[in-house]
């Protein structure tokens, strides 16, 4: 069974810095791209942004883009997301997703269940 | 606002048929494939649809999807009251070089 789980989320003040991890189970990590999801309170789906399974191609939200940097390590079964000058609209539930295969971003076949980042003073 | 455009909601009777549609243009729907999602309430996005017209093993084809040029449709039939989530279409968007999503659609089953 596939398994993805969060940590890293918490309450940081505008412009501050957060790096989450999502630690995966259940299927060979390396061959699968990765993708970062947030839902912002209330409000729809927004994919920030995806790793292809090597890590060669890397995409973001334009958003988050210059702010934000996706990782991963194969070794270790991990996709990472480091987050600076954090704002308050970055204010979501944030969840990994694992791609159909290695370069698929819009194609998220599971889920984790999400860490809550909070930007606020 | 989302690039990717749906109903904000729709509604059905328990047994009938609905079906949800997604807009957009050239750049992401018009060249690239169509996922959809259900998003049940407190839990997280299952991949209902992808490749446009393809369900992941274990859907049941109650759920159908079609693309025709920059618009795309979720079909489900014989809804029942579990039915009962928000679903959101997705795809790549060339132009921006990322995923879009649409707003989401609230399905209600009467």
């Amino acid at each position: 069974e596939v398994q993805l789980l969060e940590s890293g989320g918490d309450l940081v003040q505008p412009g501050g810095s957060l790096r989450l991890s999502c630690g995966t189970s259940g299927f060979n990590f390396s061959n699968y791209a990765m993708s970062w999801v947030r839902q912002a309170p209330g409000k729809g789906l927004e994919w920030v942004s995806g790793c292809s399974s090597t890590g060669d191609m890397r995409v973001y939200a334009e958003s988050v883009k210059g702010r934000f940097i996706i990782s991963r390590d194969n070794s270790k079964g991990t996709l990472y997301l480091q987050m600076k000058n954090l704002r308050s609209e970055d204010t979501a539930v944030y969840s990994c997703a694992k791609g159909l295969h290695s370069v698929s971003f819009n194609e998220l076949d599971s889920w984790g269940q999400g860490t809550l980042v909070a930007v606020s003073s | 606002q989302s690039v990717l455009t749906q109903p904000p909601s729709v509604s059905a009777a328990s047994g009938q048929k609905v079906t949800i549609s997604c807009s957009g243009s050239s750049s992401n729907m018009g060249s690239n494939f169509v996922s959809w999602y259900q998003q049940l309430p407190g839990t997280a996005p299952k991949l209902l649809i992808h490749y446009n017209t393809q369900r992941p093993s274990g859907i049941p084809d109650r759920f159908s999807g079609s693309k025709s040029g920059t618009s795309a449709t979720l079909g489900i039939t014989g809804l029942q009251t579990g039915d009962e989530a928000v679903y959101y279409c997705g795809t790549w968007d060339s132009s921006l070089s990322a995923v879009q999503f649409g707003g989401g659609t609230k399905l209600a089953v009467l």
